[in-house]
């Protein structure tokens, strides 16, 4: 089975804090996202990357940046957090050889920034 | 404009009855997937069901089957004979050829199974 893990379920930080959310993925996948889940909103996309070392950003990707040194960890930044960054954020990798593969996902990370 | 338009933020439905939960997409692409997920109270997201833009039968999975209607672009997620624990947040999703690997969400339906 894929396994996709994130580091932390909650998150506690104040305003200004430089943030680390890490995910890590055992299947040797190509692809991996980063998304924020907000109510009514669905889920967005904030990073991803194609391969190691490669990054593009998404649809929302200000005040984030992602690292991708090794094939199986993908980390998002929060330079210094805010408050409208109390958020879910949810990690996802995928093969993506085949049109009808998902992407799979992790626990999702809750960050609360006061 | 939103590409994944799911207008049901909330449906309840009895235990063992059958419900459908709405999807529409905007694409001007046409080589797609449409995916559903379920995300419970804990917050993973599970995948449930996939219809390609070229299948000529709608998906089914057990519980699940995808009502698709291309010239409509909808792609409704029918649950046959409710359980409780299908009481979640359902998502639906398209990737589009010529968008890569990324997919798109819509804002999500949360459904409520009553005993």
């Amino acid at each position: 089975d894929v396994k996709v893990t994130q580091s932390s379920r909650y998150l506690v930080k104040r305003t200004g804090e430089k943030v680390f959310l890490e995910c890590v993925q055992d299947m040797d996948h190509e692809n991996m996202f980063w998304y924020r889940q907000d109510p009514g909103l669905g889920l967005r996309l904030i990073y991803f990357s194609y391969d190691v070392k490669m990054k593009e950003k998404g649809d929302i990707p200000e005040g984030y940046s992602v690292s991708r040194e090794k094939k199986e960890r993908f980390s998002l930044i929060l330079e210094s957090a805010s408050t409208n960054q109390t958020s879910m954020y949810l990690c996802a990798s995928s093969q993506g050889r085949r049109r009808q593969e998902t992407q799979y996902f992790g626990p999702g990370t809750r960050l609360l920034v006061l | 404009a939103q590409k994944i338009t799911q207008t049901q933020p909330g449906m309840f439905v009895q235990e063992k009855e059958a419900v459908t939960l709405d999807c529409t997409y905007d694409t001007s692409d046409p080589s797609y997937g449409l995916f559903w997920y379920k995300q419970p109270s804990s917050g993973e997201m599970i995948f449930l069901i996939y219809q390609g833009s070229y299948d000529q039968q709608n998906a089914t999975e057990g519980r699940y089957s995808l009502n698709f209607q291309k010239a409509r672009k909808s792609a409704n997620l029918v649950i046959s004979a409710s359980q409780l624990g299908d009481s979640a947040m359902y998502f639906c999703a398209m990737r589009e050829d010529n968008y890569g690997q990324n997919f798109v969400f819509g804002p999500g339906t949360r459904l409520s199974v009553l005993p």
